[in-house]
């Protein structure tokens, strides 16, 4: 069966601390997605990544690739950064373009 | 350039009737997704069409069908609306090739009566 699992599901941090969210697939990826979903409901892809580490800005996306494993990080994290953020995969074989998700990590940041 | 489009942006419908639901894609975008984002539930995957075909297709009963247009824009229909079938759903686009980022509309609030 293939999962995508996410943790913490909800995560209250202060302004300025250092963030972590992590996302775990159990099968062979092609590639893995970072998304962030605000409350109105508008999704906005973050990272897209098969290897190794992207940063853009605050944000810093890692993958494992042999641990199955990948890492959102937010940086000096802001009252704006509350979102929904939510890993997704793309699987080999027919299903390679739609994107299974995980359950997505509510985050909010206090100021 | 205008990002990926959906309409109408509410859908109020009662049990047993019929919805269509648009997408738009980005130009030069020839992959459409859809997607089911239910109250309490994760994003579920629907439909992928490209090029006119249907590529893939979600763990949803056949009620659930759509089509892509010559010009790449999509509809998605639910027929014999039931009330768990009121939902979020969420279009994205992407160019077709392996692993491109997908791009999301804002949704079609879907609501059962």
């Amino acid at each position: 069966k293939n999962e995508v699992e996410q943790s913490p599901q909800n995560l209250t941090a202060q302004e300025g601390e250092f963030i972590t969210i992590n996302c775990s697939y159990s099968v062979g990826i092609s590639a893995l997605h970072w998304l962030q979903q605000h409350p109105g409901g508008g999704i906005v892809s973050l990272f897209m990544l098969s290897s190794g580490k992207k940063k853009h800005g605050r944000l810093i996306a890692t993958i494992n690739i042999q641990e199955k494993h990948s890492s959102l990080h937010i940086t000096a994290s802001h009252p704006r950064d509350s979102a929904v953020y939510i890993c997704a995969v793309n699987y080999g074989g027919g299903s390679q373009g739609n994107l299974i998700f995980g359950k997505g990590t509510k985050l909010s940041v206090k100021p | 350039e205008a990002g990926v489009t959906q309409s109408p942006t509410h859908l109020i419908k009662t049990r047993g009737q019929q919805a269509t639901l648009r997408c738009s894609p980005i130009s030069g975008h020839t992959s459409v997704y859809w997607y089911q984002q239910a109250l309490g539930l994760g994003l579920q995957f629907l439909l992928w069409y490209d090029e006119g075909e249907e590529r893939n297709r979600g763990n949803f009963p056949p009620r659930f069908s759509g089509r892509q247009f010559p010009n790449y824009s999509s509809e998605l229909n639910v027929n014999a609306l039931e009330l768990e079938d009121s939902a979020l759903y969420l279009c994205a686009s992407s160019l077709w090739a392996a692993n491109q980022p997908q791009h999301f509309g804002d949704g079609t609030r879907l609501s059962i009566l």
